[in-house]
């Protein structure tokens, strides 16, 4: 089944720590997204991938980074955790011009 | 630059009954998609219907339904028999056609409205 699948859905990690997370979709999908979002908020796009070895900033300024070697994995990374980046980071792909199909999210908390 | 708004931050329904939450855009193109995506209390956010722009005729799927109102550029969600678990954070986004292999391609999403059903 097509899908987009992110991992891990939760992670509780220590200040200074670097951190992946992992976002993969099997639909062959050219354009592919990463939003932070702090619960019951609005979405702030903060990178985005229109195929392999392109990358974007995206609207929201972040210390995060992503890499896009293969169309079909999109992982974003922390080099050093901090409180402030305590969140959820939602991933999208999209092959279209319907819309984005949206992963489950990763919740994570810096300590 | 185009924008979407949701004036509406929390809306609230009472079971069985129906609630339209608003959204209002603002562009200069004749070609896009409209979106109303629904996204539960910690679960994955989904598409809950799509409207293009040259359709004239208003987007259904089943319970949920749309008026657009391409000239005033409003795009309301209106959802009939609220069930439980129509409970969740709704976000409508605009994309752009004309634009679509750039980032103005790139989905813009409101605020969000989040809905409450009361049982």
């Amino acid at each position: 089944e097509a899908d987009i699948y992110q991992t891990p859905r939760y992670l509780v990690i220590g200040t200074g720590k670097k951190i992946t997370l992992e976002c993969s979709q099997t639909m062959g999908h050219d354009k592919m997204y990463w939003y932070q979002q702090d619960p019951g908020m609005e979405l702030h796009l903060i990178h985005y991938s229109y195929g392999v070895n392109s990358t974007e900033k995206g609207d929201l300024s972040s210390e995060s980074t992503v890499s896009r070697i293969r169309t079909e994995h999109f992982p974003l990374t922390l080099e050093s955790a901090r409180p402030s980046h305590t969140s959820q980071y939602l991933c999208a792909s999209s092959g279209g011009t319907f819309g984005y199909t949206f992963g489950s999210g990763t919740r994570l908390t810096v300590v | 630059a185009q924008t979407v708004t949701q004036s509406q931050p929390e809306m609230s329904v009472q079971e069985a009954e129906t609630v339209t939450l608003s959204c209002t855009y603002d562009t200069s193109e004749s070609d896009y998609y409209l979106f109303w995506y629904k996204q539960p209390p910690s679960r994955q956010m989904i598409l809950v219907i799509r409207q293009e722009a040259y359709k004239q005729q208003n987007a259904t799927e089943n319970r949920f339904s749309v008026n657009f109102q391409k000239a005033a550029k409003s795009f309301s969600l209106k959802i009939s028999d609220s069930q439980l678990g129509d409970a969740a954070m709704y976000f409508c986004a605009y994309r752009s056609l004309q634009n679509y292999g750039g980032s103005q391609g790139n989905l813009i999403f409101g605020k969000g409205t989040k809905l409450s059903v009361k049982p």
